[in-house]
């Protein structure tokens, strides 16, 4: 079966760095590009980044853009997202999430599994 | 750039029809997909609709997406306890995923 799993969550000091790492299972990973998407405590989701499924791409949100740098390891289906320069309002919930590719094109099935999430806390 | 707006809150009774709104900021929203996922308490997202009103396998047909001009609905009709859960609509508007504010739906 499908699994995502996130680790590498943990509390930073704020302009410190931290990785996270998303370990896929039980599909094609290089068929599908691959999301971050955060949540802050009792917050609405935050999308974060996104890779296509061969790494050709990345995209990101303006409030991580210069900081984040997201990235894939097809050899070893797992995923991962550089976070550099931590503040306090990065702090939340990392979900990965997976989103697949048909020829080229997306399948219009985004964000179809998630998984369980790892929590990033930055605090002095 | 693009901002979804969804009401804070919702409720209704059980085997009532409820419906949660997305409404768009620019022009754009008539031309882009909204997608529907969700969370139930503790837990991870899970897609309710893809492309405006289509829904994934497993989805229960209570469950359905509708979308006119610059406004998208999601409706839960034969309202039941276990859906009570927070609500995200979500599109890809000029190269970034915006998600919805979120919309908490009580079962009274």
């Amino acid at each position: 079966q499908v699994q995502l799993v996130e680790s590498g969550g943990g509390v930073v000091q704020p302009g410190r760095s931290l990785r996270l790492s998303c370990a896929a299972s039980g599909f094609t990973f290089s068929t599908y590009a691959m999301h971050w998407v955060r949540q802050a405590p009792g917050k609405a989701l935050d999308w974060v980044a996104a890779i296509l499924h061969d790494g050709s791409s990345e995209f990101y949100a303006n409030s991580v853009k210069g900081r984040f740098s997201i990235s894939r390891d097809n050899s070893e289906n797992t995923l991962y997202l550089q976070m550099n320069s931590l503040r306090a309002d990065d702090t939340a919930v990392y979900y990965c999430a997976r989103e697949e590719w048909c020829g080229g094109a997306t399948c219009y099935t985004p964000f179809d599994y998630w998984g369980q999430g790892t929590l990033v806390t930055v605090s002095s | 750039q693009s901002v979804l707006t969804q009401p804070p809150s919702a409720s209704g009774t059980p085997g009532q029809r409820v419906t949660i709104s997305c409404s768009g900021s620019s022009s754009n929203i008539e031309t882009i997909y909204i997608y529907w996922y969700q969370q139930l308490p503790g837990t991870a997202p899970r897609p309710l609709i893809y492309r405006n009103n289509e829904r994934p396998s497993g989805v229960p047909d209570r469950f359905s997406g509708s979308k006119s001009g610059t406004s998208a609905s999601l409706a839960i009709s034969g309202l039941r306890s276990e859906d009570e859960a927070d609500y995200y609509c979500a599109a890809w508007d000029d190269g970034v995923w915006l998600f919805g504010g979120g919309t908490k739906l009580t079962v009274l």
